[in-house]
């Protein structure tokens, strides 16, 4: 079974407007994290968001945020005001458990396209 | 940017040449990953570091092993490389658990 889903293979928005790119997770282990990354058609992978198990408020970061629902495991990622450099391929991850490393698993993506 | 170095940056070679691909770190980090990224299947995990000479294996190890003899490499080595392996190859950073990791530019490995 896929540890981290991300249904929609493919998005669009218009400029300005926001939008919210899904991601469900599964783990049995109560101590996890989830991450956000970001990759340009120039290839790097930037790290957006970041998530814990235990936290207690959904995470921002300027104009990101986690939409993070623990009882349905989902970990939307949320863009307002979208921008014509949010195009982009984008990546859920997670990673279980307190252990020394930080193993992620990835969803296969979601392409971002903003339309002027 | 996270000081990640990754090479080389393209190479194409030949099913059955060995291939050893060098990640360089300048944060002196523990934690040190090899993925790799494949169409339709986002990054799978190949070997990670969480120390000098201490390694595990991913989610896909088979036919790649490597080495960390000092903090700020990690070597990923494809002993006789096939067709299957052609990719490209992710190393991340990390400092800890909590921390996101950090990626390094990537290697677009070819075999034909």
């Amino acid at each position: 079974a896929q540890k981290i889903t991300q249904t929609q293979p493919g998005m669009f928005v218009q400029e300005k407007e926001a939008v919210t790119l899904d991601c469900t997770y599964d783990t049995s282990d109560p101590s996890y994290g989830l991450f956000w990354y970001k990759q340009p058609s120039s290839g790097e992978m930037i790290f957006l968001i970041y998530q814990g198990s235990y936290d207690q408020q959904n995470a921002t970061e300027g104009r990101y945020s986690l939409n993070f629902q623990k009882a349905r495991k989902s970990a939307n990622l949320v863009i307002s005001a979208s921008q014509l450099g949010d195009s982009a391929m984008y990546f859920c991850a997670m990673r279980e458990g307190r252990g020394g490393s930080e193993k992620l698993v990835f969803g296969k993506g979601t392409k971002l396209t903003v339309n002027p | 940017d996270a000081g990640i170095t990754q090479s080389p940056r393209h190479k194409v070679t030949e099913t059955g040449t060995p291939v050893t691909l060098r990640c360089h770190q300048t944060e002196n980090h523990r934690y040190m990953y090899w993925y790799r990224q494949d169409p339709g299947h986002g990054l799978r995990l190949i070997h990670y570091s969480y120390g000098v000479k201490d390694t595990d294996k991913g989610e896909v190890s088979d036919g790649y092993s490597v080495s960390r003899s000092k903090t700020e490499d990690f070597l990923l080595t494809l002993e006789s490389a096939t067709s299957s392996q052609t990719s490209v190859y992710f190393c991340a950073i990390g400092p800890q658990v909590g921390q996101p990791q950090h990626f390094g530019d990537g290697t677009r490995l070819s075999i034909l």
